[in-house]
C-alpha cells in the first residue's frame, strides 16, 4: 500500500519568515496530494490541494509543489503569521482509494 | 456548512467493555471514514463506508468493526476495548473517496482504563 513520510516533525519560525513541510510518497500510481491544517484542540481541515496533472499550486501565502518524478510533495508558506501556528498532514491518494496521511508536522510561528 | 459531529467528546471506558462511537453527517455524503490519531503516528485509517451497508478495512482494523445502516451515520465499534486503544477517534465524510474534500468531526477522545 501507499506509504506517506512527512519531515519534519517540528518547525519553528519567525513571524514574516516562511516554512517549507515536504512530503514523500511510495506508489508511483497516486495523483491527490491534499494538506490539512490542525490547529490546537480542533478538527483537521482542508487548506489546499493538488493533482497529479499539475506542479504548482498557490493560494495567497500557501502553495504546494508536486514532483512526480521523485514522488514528493512541499507545502510553502510565506510571510507567516501567528494563525499558521498548527499541526500540518500531508496525504497522498490513487483514485478512488484512500487517504494515506503523513505523521504530522508542528509548525510554531515566534513573534 | 457541512457538519460532522460525534456523540461524545471524552469516554472512559473499563478493559474489556462494548464500546460504541457514533458518527452523524448532515450534508448526504456517500463516503465516511473512521481514523485514529495518536501522537507522532499521524491519522491512521480504521475503516471507511462507501455506500450505506458497505464498509472497507483501512490500515489498522483490527479489534475494531463498523456499522452503516444508514447514510447519516456511521459506527465504530469496539467488541472488547483495550489499553492499547486509548486514541482520539475522528470520524469524516466526503462527497467523493480521495478525489474530494473529507470533512471531520471533532473527535472522541477515548481512555481505556
Amino acid at each position: 500500500g501507499e506509504n506517506v513520510e512527512q519531515h519534519p516533525s517540528t518547525l519553528s519560525v519567525q513571524e514574516g519568515d516562511s516554512a517549507v513541510i515536504k512530503c514523500t510518497y511510495s506508489d508511483s500510481a497516486s495523483n491527490y496530494f491534499p494538506w490539512y491544517k490542525q490547529e490546537l484542540g480542533k478538527r483537521p481541515q482542508l487548506i489546499i490541494d493538488i493533482r497529479s496533472n499539475v506542479g504548482e499550486k498557490k493560494d495567497q501565502r500557501i502553495a504546494v509543489t508536486l514532483n512526480k518524478t521523485a514522488k514528493h510533495f512541499s507545502l510553502h508558506i510565506t510571510e507567516t503569521q501567528p494563525e499558521d501556528s498548527a499541526v500540518y498532514f500531508c496525504a497522498a491518494s490513487f483514485g478512488n482509494e484512500k487517504l494515506t496521511f503523513g505523521t504530522g508536522t508542528r509548525l510554531t510561528i515566534i513573534p | 456548512d457541512v457538519k460532522v459531529t460525534q456523540s461524545s467528546r471524552y469516554l472512559v471506558k473499563r478493559t474489556g467493555e462494548k464500546v460504541f462511537l457514533e458518527c452523524v453527517q448532515d450534508m448526504d455524503h456517500e463516503n465516511m471514514f473512521w481514523y485514529r490519531q495518536d501522537p507522532g503516528l499521524g491519522l491512521r485509517l480504521i475503516y471507511f463506508s462507501y455506500d450505506v451497508k458497505m464498509k472497507e478495512k483501512g490500515d489498522i482494523p483490527e479489534g475494531y468493526s463498523v456499522s452503516r445502516e444508514k447514510k447519516e451515520r456511521f459506527s465504530l465499534i469496539l467488541e472488547s476495548a483495550s489499553t492499547n486503544q486509548t486514541s482520539m477517534y475522528l470520524c469524516a465524510s466526503s462527497l467523493l473517496v480521495a478525489r474530494g474534500e473529507q470533512y471531520f468531526g471533532p473527535g472522541t477522545r477515548l481512555t481505556v482504563t
